[in-house]
């Protein structure tokens, strides 16, 4: 099936520093990826949408400067969390749709937990 | 935009009995209705989905119902289990082919007693 690869899965970085989340998609082309953040015991809420080869689209309250994403290729999205703070810290996880028609569904990457110190 | 609401927040059932959750969608346009199990720190896992074109879904122990009229849709555990226990998310998208949003709700945390 789908599978998504994200990287890193934890990484701790010192506030004001910048984190870059890497998701790929292994055995599909993955025009759109989705990036959600989780607090913990909260629901998964949906930062962004990227498209490959355009601008992202974020959802309101989602601060587009400071959270990168770049889609350069069909296999490749990247979030880039800049300046971070404290409150920045979450469980960060992309997604992709995969397939079309009854086969379609979404694949999610193993998650990045982010700790800014 | 969309908006799914879920419901309980939390659930405790004796083992062997069942356990329902429901949740509410606010796009009329929503076709496709994933539920998810996530264990903590791990991706969600999807246990079963249905689409708009469907009423009722069954897998072994678990079933889901969608009633597109009143834009609900329910998740259904039977004879459950301790391994049973977790948060499950029910989410609803819009999209076609690979294009929808997937929106989720806040969630319910299962507690199966043995």
């Amino acid at each position: 099936g789908a599978v998504v690869s994200q990287h890193p899965s934890r990484v701790i970085c010192k506030s004001g520093t910048s984190v870059k989340i890497e998701c790929r998609s292994l055995d599909f082309q993955a025009t759109t990826m989705f990036w959600y953040r989780q607090f913990p015991k909260q629901s998964l809420m949906l930062m962004a949408t990227s498209n490959e080869g355009s601008k992202a689209t974020y959802e309101q309250g989602v601060e587009k400067d400071k959270f990168l994403i770049n889609h350069a290729s069909l296999t490749l999205s990247t979030l880039t969390v800049t300046s971070a703070h404290p409150e920045d810290s979450s469980f960060y996880i992309c997604s992709a749709a995969a397939g079309v028609g009854v086969d379609y569904g979404y694949t999610f990457g193993s998650g990045t937990r982010l700790t800014v110190v | 935009g969309e908006n799914v609401e879920q419901h309980p927040s939390t659930l405790s059932v004796q083992e062997g009995d069942s356990a329902v959750i429901k949740c509410t969608y606010s796009d009329s346009a929503s076709n496709y209705f994933p539920w998810y199990k996530q264990e903590l720190g791990k991706r969600p896992q999807l246990i079963i989905d249905i689409r708009s074109n469907v009423g009722e879904k069954k897998d072994q122990r678990i079933a889901v119902t969608l009633n597109k009229t009143a834009k609900h849709f329910s998740l259904h555990i039977t004879e459950t289990q301790p391994e049973d226990s977790a948060v499950y998310f029910c989410a609803a998208s819009s999209g076609s082919g690979n294009t929808g949003k997937l929106i989720f709700g806040q969630g319910t945390t299962l507690q199966v007693k043995p």
